[in-house]
């Protein structure tokens, strides 16, 4: 049970590149989210999903895409890299289940540097 | 205004202190409440829930104000381990329960 998995761990990019980062969770949630994370700010939730086939925009979704097309893995593309998007992202999953006081588990995080 | 607000500090706590920090929320329709422990450049953990009639967990207390809108966490006897990052965090301060807001964090630093 590997919980919630990211790759890469670590990018360089230059400006007007793109990426995608994986997500992985192999806890059946039906709940997934993609954070960055900069100095001072805290976690800010780009875009999430709530299920196999739906996403939904968070508080800083422009710059971003995202597909969940299997439960079990949520991709967050950068379609053009700017300076801006410099940062360190995560993702989370969560679970629907009450019992579980809708507990988020956090993969290691990606550290994005575009240059 | 920020939704979720914590003081960033450092708080520094000798070892086998007490300390104890708020978070303070704007949405009064918030309905969850957590704490996550996020270590350097590591991935958040949960450390607690938090409810209403507020919980223990060993050497950890965390309370609810829902009138004066915040939390609270309380570490008593602090060890070195317990040198984080602790993240407020705060669910259905928006329109779904599903979407969680962070606080910037408080710094902890327990020295010997």
């Amino acid at each position: 049970n590997a919980g919630v998995t990211q790759t890469p761990k670590f990018r360089v990019l230059k400006t007007g590149q793109s990426m995608t980062l994986l997500c992985a969770q192999d806890m059946n949630h039906e709940y997934m989210y993609w954070y960055r994370q900069d100095p001072g700010m805290g976690l800010r939730l780009i875009h999430y999903s709530v299920g196999e086939g739906t996403t939904a925009k968070g508080e800083v979704p422009d710059g971003y895409n995202v597909s969940r097309l299997k439960k079990q893995n949520f991709l967050l593309g950068l379609e053009s890299a700017a300076p801006s998007q410099t940062s360190v992202y995560f993702c989370a999953s969560s679970s629907t289940d009450r019992t579980s006081s809708y507990e988020q588990y956090f993969g290691p995080g990606t550290r994005l540097t575009v240059t | 205004r920020k939704e979720v607000e914590q003081d960033p500090g450092p708080f520094n706590v000798p070892e086998g202190a007490t300390v104890a920090f708020n978070c303070t929320y704007s949405n009064s329709a918030s309905q969850s409440f957590f704490w996550y422990r996020q270590d350097c450049r590591k991935e958040p953990k949960l450390l607690m829930s938090v409810y209403s009639s507020g919980n223990e967990d060993g050497r950890f207390t965390a309370q609810l104000n829902r009138a004066s809108q915040y939390i609270s966490l309380l570490i008593r006897d602090s060890k070195l381990s317990d040198s984080a990052t602790y993240l407020c965090v705060v669910n259905g301060a928006t329109d779904s329960w599903g979407k969680f807001q962070f606080g910037a964090g408080t710094q902890v630093v327990v020295t010997p």
